[in-house]
């Protein structure tokens, strides 16, 4: 069973349509959660953390907000240069754990 | 340039074969770790190192391996090479234990077996 469940695995925005993208998580509690931005061919980028319940944080046209089992990323008048796969990592809480990623939301902005 | 490297970019071998993935952490960064990335699995872990000691295993066969030098640079051997092994793989490294700092990933090396 997935730990770390991304939803939808892709999304086709027309410029300036704002979405939102999710991810939800199975295990009770956290010690962190993580959202990045992968390029095709590259590296995933950082782009936020997030420790509790309520917390949020922004970037340009990126939100993202957290709740107990799931967090969400807010895509505000999306840009075509804002067209990537996003992913969602999961820090739990017991012991040494390395990040647990989801499989990604692939988003495309059509001018 | 995320201050992580890796070496080759890009590797296409024989199946059978042996490979070895070079990464070189961010400065100061002690934890390293490894992913393997497909089409259809994601990012799935595969180690990782904490100033030359192994601190966590995932899912990484027997096939492969891995060690953090005493300059923080680490490999990944890769042997007995199978069409199913061919993926990015990415090394990724972390400055201090505390949730808040993120990864940083470097820009990965594509090994196509064939």
């Amino acid at each position: 069973e997935d730990q770390v469940t991304q939803s939808p695995e892709a999304l086709r925005l027309q410029e300036g349509e704002s979405s939102s993208l999710n991810c939800s998580y199975t295990v009770s509690g956290l010690r962190g959660l993580f959202w990045y931005r992968q390029d095709p061919g590259k590296g995933p980028e950082f782009l936020f953390t997030l420790y509790s319940a309520g917390e949020e944080k922004e970037k340009e046209r990126l939100k993202a907000t957290l709740t107990k089992k799931e967090s969400f990323l807010h895509i505000t008048a999306p840009k075509p240069e804002d067209s990537a796969t996003y992913l969602c990592a999961v820090q739990f809480p017991s012991g040494n754990t390395p990040l647990v990623f989801g499989k990604g939301t692939r988003l495309s902005v059509i001018a | 340039d995320s201050g992580v490297t890796q070496t080759p970019k890009h590797l296409i071998t024989a199946t059978g074969q042996r490979v070895t993935l070079r990464c070189s952490p961010r400065s100061g960064d002690l934890s390293v770790y490894w992913y393997q990335q497909s089409l259809d699995q994601g990012l799935q872990f595969l180690i990782q190192y904490y100033n030359g000691e192994e601190r966590a295993k995932g899912n990484i066969l027997e096939r492969f391996s891995a060690q953090q030098f005493p300059d923080l640079h680490s490999e990944l051997n890769l042997s007995s090479l199978e069409l199913g092994d061919s993926a990015l793989y990415f090394c990724a490294s972390r400055g201090g234990t505390e949730p808040n700092y993120g990864y940083t990933f470097g820009s990965g090396t594509r090994l196509t077996v064939v």
